[in-house]
Parts: C-alpha cells; structure tokens; sequence
C-alpha cells in the first residue's frame, strides 16, 4: 500500500522545546516537500527536497531545520526559533524528474503549543 | 509569497448546482493544477493544466486556463453534498523550480444536500 505516513497526528510543544515532525513515503518519489498551513489560509513553503542529502529553503524556513538522509524519510524539526509554531503542517513528495509534476500529500500534523 | 489568488474565498450551493472557483496569478506558468482538501485532510490532486493549453475536462470536472488574464477557473458539474472541501489552485512556474509549487488562498465549498 503506497503513500506518505505523517506521525503523529497532534503535537504538543512546550516553551523553548525543539519538536520533530516525521514524513515518510514509499512511492520512491526524488523531491519532498513541508508545508505550514494556518487557518482559511494557504499552503506556504517551508522547506524542499529534490535529491538525498540536499535540500533548499522555502518561503518560511526561518526557525524550522530539516534533514534528507534517507529517499523515504524528510523528517522537520521546530525549534525554539519558532515563535508562532502552532499550525497544520503538511509533507507531499512528486517525481523529481517529470515534466509535469503532481504532489502527494499526507494526512498531516498538527502542531499545538502549550 | 501567494502566487495564486483565488475567488470567492467561500461558496455555498445546492446539491445539483454547478460551482465556479476562480484562480489568478502574477508570473508565468509551466502549468497550474488544482487540489481538493477535505477539513484537517492532506491535500488531493485533482487535475493539471498545461500553460498551452485552454481547457481540460476530468469526469465532473472542467478546467479552463487563460494565460494573456493569468487566470484559471475550476468548474464543477452537478455538485454533491461530497464535493464539500476547499479547492486550491497551485502555479509551477517551470524552470529551475522544478516541482515547486505556489498555492492559493482557496475556496472553501460548501453543497447543501
């Protein structure tokens, strides 16, 4: 069964904490991406990938990090930089290579500061 | 930055009833595509639209595209009390973006049953 897992699904965050975000997908797609999305709003760039151990700042990547070792794994740190942290924060991953390239997305997490 | 602006930022509708959704964007475009999102869901794909091309059709969708306007329309036919969510448009400007993808505000649609 082919897709992207986001766990978990709720996230909670303490003051001054680093949390971490985990995306993970077996379609053996080349690029990842995270998204943040705030409420009646959309979709903004935080941070991609298009090949292991390379990746590019978004729109939003300050007081975000993320890292691309592994093919199936685009894990994304919040750190205590983020100062408004609370969110939906949503992984997709497409064809690197295609002409036309549609992102798969997954279910999501959504992050909540305590 | 929002390449995408989209219109009207909400719809509500009769079951049966067509629902228009409206893109416009600033830049040139390799192509524009459309996503649904069901409330606290991940994103789903629904359709691409090249930049040379006009129209595109995909069971009770219908997509127009407008490049001398920068401007997309979405179309949905005879809509059902399920096509509830929000509709995003989506830019890819091509080049050496490859896969980035620029997202619109959305339409949140809402079809009464």
């Amino acid at each position: 069964d082919g897709g992207i897992t986001q766990s978990p699904k709720y996230l909670f965050r303490k003051e001054g904490q680093n949390v971490t975000l985990s995306c993970e997908q077996n379609l053996n797609h080349d690029a990842m991406y995270w998204y943040r999305q705030d409420p009646g709003q959309g979709l903004r760039l935080i941070y991609y990938s298009q090949i292991v151990n390379d990746f590019q700042k978004g729109d939003i990547a300050e007081g975000y990090s993320v890292s691309r070792e592994k093919k199936e794994s685009f894990p994304l740190t919040v750190t205590s930089a983020q100062k408004n942290p609370t969110a939906f924060y949503l992984c997709a991953s497409s064809i690197y290579k295609a002409a036309e390239e549609t992102q798969y997305f997954g279910p999501g997490t959504r992050l909540l500061v305590l | 930055s929002q390449q995408g602006e989209e219109d009207p930022q909400a719809l509500s509708i009769q079951e049966g009833e067509n629902a228009t959704m409206n893109c416009s964007y600033k830049t040139s475009i390799n192509n524009l595509q459309w996503y649904r999102q069901n409330s606290g869901r991940g994103l789903v794909h629904l359709i691409l639209i090249r930049s040379n091309e006009r129209e595109k059709h995909s069971g009770r969708l219908r997509v127009t595209l407008d490049t001398s306007k920068k401007s997309s329309s979405l179309l949905i036919t005879a809509s059902r009390a399920a096509d509830t969510a929000s509709y995003f448009c989506a830019t890819n400007a091509g080049g050496t973006s490859y896969g980035k993808l620029t997202f619109g505000q959305g339409t949140i649609l809402t079809v009464h049953p």
